[in-house]
């Protein structure tokens, strides 16, 4: 099936920085979801993406729609404890199937 | 309250015990899939369903079942599991596709020994 390659796989970050994460596909897609889980709880939607170049925010969190369609970004702003947990993006292609496809997660840990 | 629920959320059982899984979702959502999450692999789509009677398979559905005979309940079956099935499994549903969003279980940990 198809891939998508999350990096990093890990981040370690200081209360305050921002950061950054990326998400990568061999094929293209014509939706970019991202979701973040907490500890023993299930994915929930932060962002969807619809079109290519698309820049959406949801509060601190900003994600791009790649150009190629073949890529996207999530970056967060300013972070707090509560953004511990990992990120998933998830794509989806509707032309061929309704299947999504998840990365493999990046898992964020923020120190005091 | 809106929410997805799955039973049970832990269980332990042997290897080539049938066992089901139970969803069951109470927004009326069309969509409804299973996931598996391992270590390093994230979520992998195993099965999902665009309707009633309407079930298709995902990325990872060897050795499971599926059935959708009502709108609100999407049970996953393993007729014969086996170790390599041990897993931390996911039930979603969305209202029609999976580009809206999904609503997630709190999910099932299976271990099969």
């Amino acid at each position: 099936g198809q891939q998508l390659n999350q990096s990093p796989q890990s981040m370690f970050i200081q209360e305050g920085e921002d950061v950054s994460m990326n998400c990568t596909s061999s094929s293209i897609f014509n939706t970019w979801l991202w979701y973040k889980q907490d500890p023993g709880e299930g994915p929930v939607l932060l962002i969807a993406l619809y079109k290519a170049g698309e820049l959406t925010s949801n509060g601190r969190l900003t994600a791009q729609f790649g150009i190629t369609r073949k890529d996207s970004f999530l970056n967060i702003s300013a972070s707090i404890p509560s953004d511990v947990g990992i990120y998933f993006c998830a794509g989806l292609n509707t032309g061929t199937a309704s299947k999504l496809t998840f990365g493999t997660g990046t898992r964020l840990q923020v120190t005091l | 309250e809106a929410q997805v629920t799955q039973n049970p959320r832990y269980l332990i059982t042997v290897t080539g015990k049938k066992l089901t899984v139970t969803c069951s979702q109470n927004m009326n959502h069309e969509y409804m899939s299973w996931y598996r999450q391992d270590p390093g692999l994230g979520l992998r789509q195993i099965y999902y369903s665009m309707n009633v009677e309407v079930t298709d398979k995902g990325d990872v559905p060897e050795g499971y079942k599926v059935s959708r005979k009502e709108k609100r309940n999407f049970p996953l079956i393993l007729e014969s599991p086996s170790p390599n099935q041990t897993s931390l499994y996911f039930c979603a549903s969305s209202f029609r596709s999976p580009d809206q969003p999904q609503h997630f279980g709190d999910g099932t940990r299976l271990s099969i020994l």
